[in-house]
């Protein structure tokens, strides 16, 4: 079965510092791979996703990128953070084929100060 | 736009049932999930449906009218870990799904 890694578990950042946040897939080949962002008490919004190497698809304009360097790795990172990027990121995996069930790793806890 | 509405907050007593409604209004729909979330963890995946009717998983039933753009969660014999966020999604084709606000569930003894 997959298995989805991701750190670091929580994080506290400076406004302005950059970040990096790293996720891996044990498990499976070729998945899908996601970010979301969740802010405290809410739902989930998508980030960017990616259906294969190099391939990254972006839905939400802001100072985040993301980029995956394997077929199992996916990053998150950003040059400088903003307050309202304070949040829950979460990675996500689903099959390469078939309906969107989608499988979550544990999840970064990122605090901008 | 893209939207799934469902209600925020739902009270339910222990061994009770509780139905969580949701509407939803996306460009292209090819199926509703649910998702459980307890505090400080990741959502875990409860059902899908791609057709009209009823799935049935152990206490967990999941509701879809494709007509109606509805659906819903029920729980029966409700517990006390049952407490819990729990999110509508709608799969939007093109490796995309659209999650919902989440519905808080609080389960009293």
């Amino acid at each position: 079965s997959q298995t989805i890694h991701q750190w670091p578990a929580t994080l506290v950042q400076p406004v302005g510092s950059p970040l990096s946040l790293e996720c891996t897939v044990e498990g499976t080949s070729n998945p899908n791979l996601y970010w979301y962002r969740q802010a405290a008490g809410r739902g989930l919004q998508l980030l960017f996703y990616s259906v294969g190497i190099g391939q990254i698809s972006s839905e939400v304009p802001q100072n985040l990128s993301a980029s995956r360097p394997q077929d199992r790795q996916f990053i998150l990172s950003s040059k400088k953070l903003l307050l309202s990027d304070s949040g829950f990121y979460l990675c996500a995996q689903s099959r390469s084929s078939g309906y969107n069930e989608q499988f979550f790793g544990p999840g970064t806890r990122l605090t901008v100060l | 736009g893209q939207s799934l509405e469902q209600p925020s907050e739902v009270t339910a007593v222990e061994g009770a049932i509780v139905q969580i409604n949701c509407t939803y209004q996306t460009s292209g729909f090819y199926g509703l999930s649910w998702y459980q979330q307890h505090d400080g963890g990741a959502p875990t995946f409860l059902s899908y449906n791609a057709l009209d009717g009823l799935e049935e998983t152990g206490r967990f039933s999941s509701f879809l009218s494709r007509s109606d753009s509805y659906g819903y969660l029920l729980l029966q014999e409700l517990q006390m870990k049952d407490s819990a966020s729990y999110f509508c999604a709608s799969y939007t084709g093109g490796f995309k799904t659209i999650f919902g606000a989440g519905t808080r569930l609080f389960v009293k003894a």
